[in-house]
């Protein structure tokens, strides 16, 4: 089956700790994205990547770091330069970042939590 | 500046009772218009996609339609399963790329 797979679906994370959230996609799409989502607050654009190889920061990338070495793989690392990282995090793809008249599809999340 | 407004909040309605919820945006140059369903835990799953102005869509109990300012989710006689958030979202054009706006959803409660 296509689709985005995200893991863990879980992660605790301690204070000063840099912790990865993985994210692949086997539909073939050029581009991929991050979002992070807190209550009462619609989706925000962390980074997103149109090609391998290349990506931009999106309105909230302090604090993250992303990777494109591979079409089908798009992590996200949360580095302790993030003040308040406990948020549910949403990957996504779609086919291109240029055609955004077209759907993006999601991943199941990964819910991160500072203990 | 470009954003997306959903109303109401949260939503609770009987089984069987037929609502609508409210997607406003403002954008200079509509590109299209997202719905996604999201269930608690999860990612979001895409709806519908609206065009333009006079565009409907339909889908079993939900038909999304969309004017030059505001977008409506119709719900018929709805089922407790229909109980999610409902997410939209528009392009907008920024600096070099496209981005998506997202309005922070409308919570529906169908009760039994």
């Amino acid at each position: 089956d296509g689709g985005i797979t995200q893991s863990p679906k879980y992660l605790f994370r301690k204070e000063g700790q840099n912790v990865t959230l993985s994210c692949e996609q086997n539909l073939n799409h050029d581009a991929m994205y991050w979002y992070r989502q807190d209550p009462g607050q619609g989706l925000r654009l962390i980074y997103y990547s149109q090609i391998v190889n290349d990506f931009q920061k999106g309105d909230i990338a302090e604090g993250y770091s992303v990777s494109r070495e591979k079409k089908e793989s798009f992590p996200l690392t949360v580095t302790s330069a993030q003040k308040n990282p406990t948020a549910f995090y949403l990957c996504a793809s779609s086919i291109s970042a240029h055609r955004l008249n077209t759907e993006a599809f999601f991943g199941q999340g990964t819910r991160l939590t500072v203990v | 500046e470009d954003q997306v407004t959903q109303s109401p909040e949260a939503l609770r309605l009987q089984e069987g009772e037929s609502s609508s919820l409210n997607c406003s945006y403002t954008v200079s140059g509509l590109r299209g218009l997202f719905w996604y369903r999201q269930d608690p835990g999860k990612g979001p799953e895409f709806l519908f996609t609206l065009y333009s102005a006079g565009e409907e869509k339909e889908k079993e109990r939900l038909k999304a339609t969309l004017t030059k300012k505001e977008s409506f989710l119709h719900i018929t006689a709805p089922k407790p399963e229909d109980s999610a958030t409902y997410l939209c979202a528009v392009p907008h054009r920024g600096d070099s790329n496209y981005q998506l706006i997202w309005g922070a959803g409308t919570k529906l409660i169908i009760k039994p």
